[in-house]
């Protein structure tokens, strides 16, 4: 299994701000993906971060929006910039285990307020 | 093109009745067939999931059903607890497709 953390929680920022959210693995993982999630909503796909290369963006989502490091096997970030309202959402780091069933885990989220 | 149709999106429950969440989907490729478990203010876990070639699947008082020829799968969880209140996602995926997720299914299991 793997367990993941997420920094902030949460936050409240104002428009044009950018945060960034860390995302800590506690084993190493190739794979790592970033989902948005409306409050009551579905989870939608932002990107994948594979450690070595470059990150894919689903369609919808920009780099120059949602920048993405991975800088090793075990820690991502995801910085929202420009924040306007509509980028009020929670935010959530996940990982599946290569190898594994199938199964994919979560972080606890970050929820994000932009004012 | 929705891939994932999961009904029904909110269901409400008595304590110790059967609780049913359908997920319908259309891409032959998906080999893995998982229901997540959300509460409140947390991420997203998983519940049980079924590989295609066993048609029922059964953990304690959840259980997958799973119809190949229909593209089908349910999730039953039986005696349910307030304690079961929750989202519920379906999330099939296989091989390089990505994770589909369902549109959720928020339950609430009442005394």
């Amino acid at each position: 299994s793997a367990v993941i953390s997420q920094k902030p929680s949460r936050d409240i920022c104002q428009r044009g701000t950018s945060l960034t959210i860390q995302c800590q693995v506690d084993s190493q993982v190739t794979m790592m993906f970033w989902y948005r999630q409306q409050p009551g909503q579905s989870l939608t796909l932002i990107a994948t971060a594979n450690q070595g290369s470059e990150a894919t963006y689903e369609s919808g989502f920009v780099i120059d929006k949602f920048p993405i490091s991975r800088p090793n096997l075990t820690f991502s970030t995801l910085t929202v910039s420009n924040m306007s309202p509509e980028d009020s959402s929670i935010y959530l780091c996940s990982t599946k285990l290569a190898g594994g069933p199938g199964e994919q885990f979560f972080g606890p989220g970050t929820r994000l307020t932009v004012l | 093109q929705q891939q994932v149709k999961q009904s029904p999106q909110s269901l409400i429950v008595q304590k110790g009745g059967i609780s049913i969440i359908n997920c319908a989907y259309e891409n032959t490729a998906f080999d893995y067939f998982p229901w997540y478990q959300q509460f409140p203010g947390k991420g997203p876990a998983l519940l049980i999931a079924i590989r295609p070639d066993v048609s029922e699947k059964k953990e304690g008082r959840f259980t997958i059903s799973f119809n190949k020829s229909a593209k089908q799968f349910s999730l039953h969880i039986m005696d349910s607890q307030p304690g079961d209140s929750a989202t519920y996602f379906c999330a099939p995926s296989g091989g390089y497709q990505k994770v589909t997720f369902g549109i959720g299914t928020k339950l609430q299991v009442i005394p």
